[in-house]
């Protein structure tokens, strides 16, 4: 089955810098790749996502790169604010079902 | 329009007794998913219904765990004879159609095994 890593596990970023999560996949057959967001107590939101045929996806001050020939994609997130702190899991989808990655714990330092 | 909803939010039980977790996906979605959450984990998944098709249940850790969908539509999750590895937070998610195109999570039941 599908195998998705995410790095890194916790990232600390100044206010104001930018903070990058990776993931990478293993089946290419994957063709949706979603990001979600989860604060403290509540439920994965969807922020972002792109799909196979696409390269680059961006959404004010998040952005999405995949690279289907080295099976990685990317979260940009630029600007980054104190409520951006979360915890952020990328997700490859395949034939219907999601394969998670084990979460990137995000800290804006104010 | 109303998302997926979940109930019980929060249920405390005793190990050895059976639970029953409930999902109402969002109307007309066809797939529906069941994801387990420990404190400060990632999302492991349980089983995936996808319309009338056989459900994948390959991400259930054991034969204590079981579910079901009535009429394509809610899902009851069935823990028996509960174990305290089993605490955890439930998430329920479904998606339009199973293809290509994001889930909507449920809130969540906290099960607490005691």
């Amino acid at each position: 089955g599908e195998n998705v890593e995410q790095h890194p596990s916790t990232l600390s970023v100044q206010e104001g810098d930018s903070a990058v999560i990776k993931c990478t996949y293993s089946d290419s057959a994957s063709n949706y790749f979603p990001w979600y967001k989860q604060e403290l107590g509540k439920r994965p939101q969807l922020i972002i996502d792109i799909r196979s045929n696409v390269g680059e996806k961006k959404d004010q001050r998040i952005a999405v790169t995949l690279n289907k020939t080295a099976k990685h994609f990317s979260l940009h997130i630029t600007e980054t604010q104190p409520e951006d702190s979360a915890v952020y899991f990328c997700a490859a989808s395949i034939r219907g079902q999601f394969y998670f990655g084990t979460g990137t714990s995000l800290t804006v330092i104010p | 329009g109303a998302g997926v909803s979940q109930s019980p939010s929060n249920k405390v039980t005793e190990k050895g007794k059976d639970v029953e977790l409930r999902c109402d996906p969002i109307s007309g979605h066809t797939a529906l998913y069941w994801y387990r959450q420990s404190l400060g984990q990632g999302l492991e998944f349980l089983i995936y219904f996808q319309g009338n098709s056989a459900p994948d249940k390959s991400g259930l850790p054991s034969d204590r765990f079981s579910a079901e969908r009535t009429g394509g539509s809610v899902s009851t999750l069935t823990i028996q004879r509960t174990q305290q590895e089993d605490s955890a937070v439930y998430l329920c998610a479904s998606n339009p159609s199973g293809g290509v195109g994001t889930q909507y999570f449920g809130p969540g039941t906290r099960l607490t095994v005691l």
